[in-house]
């Protein structure tokens, strides 16, 4: 079936270092969108990219969809104590949602 | 804009007792629902896609007789876990999504997804 396979599982950062998640699916994609989710809470949506070889920034986010619609990454620079949670892709085939397992972004004490 | 309302926020159940999660969009009409299941560090699990007015479809092995949804206005859907077990146990997400034009000119539109704050639901 379809996947979209997320990589890391967690990653572990010191404040201020960068932190990147990247996605990559079975299929073509028309489009992914990206999710934060916080411990404890739910998922909130951050951004949908479409078009291939997009490339949209929120501050210190930096989204990517690969040339082929079927990877995709997303980039934080200079990592904040609220960056923390877990970062989902979720890439739309065949009228469907399909999700990644998630990346959890751990800030070392 | 964009809230979506999940009810109750917990709920602990006997074993065997049926269990309704309410979903409400509060300010827009839904035109699809979703129902997640999320295990501890796990990521969500698609169980349920409902559309408003028609019957709910669910991802393979999902049990319909056992997690019944119900999509009965723009605004509401609700999931029913009858004759819960122990294992049925774990943290319920509704998400609700509206209905636009495609984007980029495509055939095939997809949109944002706004969550519910959850159900953390408890058999024992």
């Amino acid at each position: 079936g379809q996947q979209v396979m997320q990589i890391p599982q967690y990653q572990h950062v010191q404040e201020g270092e960068d932190f990147t998640t990247y996605c990559n699916s079975s299929t073509t994609l028309s489009n992914i969108q990206w999710y934060k989710q916080r411990p404890g809470g739910h998922p909130v949506f951050l951004i949908q990219l479409v078009k291939s070889g997009e490339v949209k920034k929120q501050k210190r986010l930096t989204f990517q969809f690969g040339e082929a619609k079927k990877n995709s990454s997303l980039h934080i620079t200079a990592t904040q104590t609220t960056d923390v949670g877990t970062y989902f892709c979720a890439g739309y085939s065949n009228y469907q949602l399909i999700w990644g397992a998630g990346t959890k972004l751990i800030i070392k004490p | 804009g964009a809230v979506v309302s999940q009810h109750p926020s917990w709920v602990i159940c006997k074993s065997g007792t049926s269990v309704k999660i309410e979903c409400r969009s509060l300010d827009f009409q839904a035109t699809t629902m979703f129902w997640y299941r999320q295990f501890p560090k796990q990521s969500l699990m698609l169980m349920a896609t409902s559309n408003e007015g028609s019957k709910a479809t669910y991802e393979q092995g999902v049990e319909k007789d056992k997690f019944l949804i119900n999509h009965a206005s723009l605004t509401l859907s609700t999931l029913t876990v009858t004759s819960a077990h122990p294992e049925d146990s774990s943290f319920y997400i509704c998400s609700a999504s509206r209905q636009g034009p495609g984007l980029a000119g495509g055939p095939l539109s997809s949109y944002e997804q706004y969550f519910g704050p959850g159900t953390r639901l408890t058999v024992t």
